[in-house]
This record gives C-alpha cells, structure tokens and sequence, in this order.
C-alpha cells in the first residue's frame, strides 16, 4: 500500500465545475505540500500546509491532521486548470523530513 | 528572484558518455534534492543532500552520482549512462526545517539511446 494516496487518478470537468482532488496519507507527517505540473512543463508549489485551510484565488486546500486527509479545490474551473496536481508530505525522520510523492491526479478542464 | 535551474533541459546522449546535469538554487536552502519522474512510477528520490559536503542516497540512487561542493550547487553526475536512465529529471530545495516550501527546477529530460 502506497504511504500517499489519491483520488481520483484522472478527472475531466467542464469549464466553471467546482473540483476537488483528495490526499491520504499513512504516515506521521509535518506538512503537506499540493503542487502542479502543466503537461510538459515544471512542477510549481501551490500551498504547504500543517493545519486548518488556506485559500489563494480560486485555489483553496484543507487538512485533517486526525484523518490523515487532505482536500484541493478548485472553484470555477478553467481550461489553464488542466495539468496533474501532486500531493506530497513532509514525513519526519531521524536525520531528515522526507517528502513522499503521492501519484498525482491528472486533470482536464474542457471549454 | 526566487529559483532553482536546471541545465541543460534537454539532452539525447549514447549509452557510457558521461554526463552532468548542473542545478543551482539562489535561496540559501540546506537541503537539495534530485527526483525522476518516470510514467506510472512518479517521481521518486535519486539522492538528497542536508548540507554542504552532506549528501546520502534516496530510493533509487544506482547508475548516479552528487556531490555538495557549495550550497547553492547540487549536480547530478551520470558517469556511464543506460537507457534505462532515460527520464525526467528534477532538482529540487527548501530550507531544513518543517516550514520550508518545496521549490523545483524546470526538469531535464535525459535520453540514453
């Protein structure tokens, strides 16, 4: 079983659809980071988070340290949405806090 | 302004020439960090460093070399590429503590015929 998971693996919305892509985790963690990657393209950090929600235009992530979950959501989509949004954890070791990689979601916003 | 590069970003090679990918980050961070990322897999760990002349292996560390000379340097060395080292590279960094934002470099795609 893989210690980041997520859900769904693939997902196509129509322009304007509310989005959500979730993240569990088995693992003790320190943080949780959402990034994205645009086919072809770089990864970029959208939020690091350790507690509670933040919210960056129409972007907004939550966590639930007790449930081992966490939630992206896009609201109003739009077709620049469209690339794979990866969740990683920050999970504390003896020496160092290794991030482990979820499988990323890959998402596809249709006009 | 902030960032991580990567060169070159693209690169096909033969099978046994040695290659370096250089990365470079301007943000004083500890700890650098190499990635692939292949189809199906995701990206996984090559090797990682905490600080200079500090580096150790990641998950899949075979066929690859590092080194830390300087903070702000992290290459990554293919001292006899296979075709199986063809993939997308990332460098990545953040500062040590919990509260460091991951960023990454652009990538480097890698073809070994």
């Amino acid at each position: 079983k893989n210690e980041v998971e997520q859900s769904p693996q693939n997902l196509t919305a129509q322009e304007g659809e509310f989005i959500t892509i979730n993240c569990s985790y088995s693992v003790g963690i320190s943080a949780l980071h959402w990034l994205q990657q645009h086919p072809g393209g770089g990864i970029v950090s959208l939020f690091m988070l350790s507690s509670g929600k933040k919210k960056h235009g129409r972007l907004i992530a939550t966590i639930n340290i007790q449930e081992k979950h966490s939630s992206l959501h896009i609201t109003a989509s739009h077709p620049r949405d469209s690339a794979v949004y990866i969740c990683a954890v920050l999970a504390p070791g003896t020496s160092y806090d290794k991030v482990i990689f979820g499988p990323g979601t890959s998402l596809s916003v249709i006009p | 302004e902030a960032q991580v590069t990567q060169n070159p970003r693209y690169l096909i090679t033969v099978t046994g020439k040695k290659l370096t990918v250089t990365c470079s980050q301007n943000m004083n961070h500890e700890y650098m960090s190499w990635y692939r990322q292949d189809p199906g897999l995701g990206l996984r760990q090559i090797y990682y460093s905490m600080n200079v002349e500090v580096t150790d292996k990641g998950d899949v560390p075979e066929g690859y070399k590092v080194s830390r000379k300087e903070k702000r340097n992290f290459p990554l060395i293919l001292e006899s590429p296979s075709p199986n080292q063809t993939s997308l590279y990332f460098c990545a960094s953040r500062f040590r503590g919990q509260a460091g934002e991951l960023f990454f470099g652009e990538g480097s795609r890698l073809t070994v015929l």
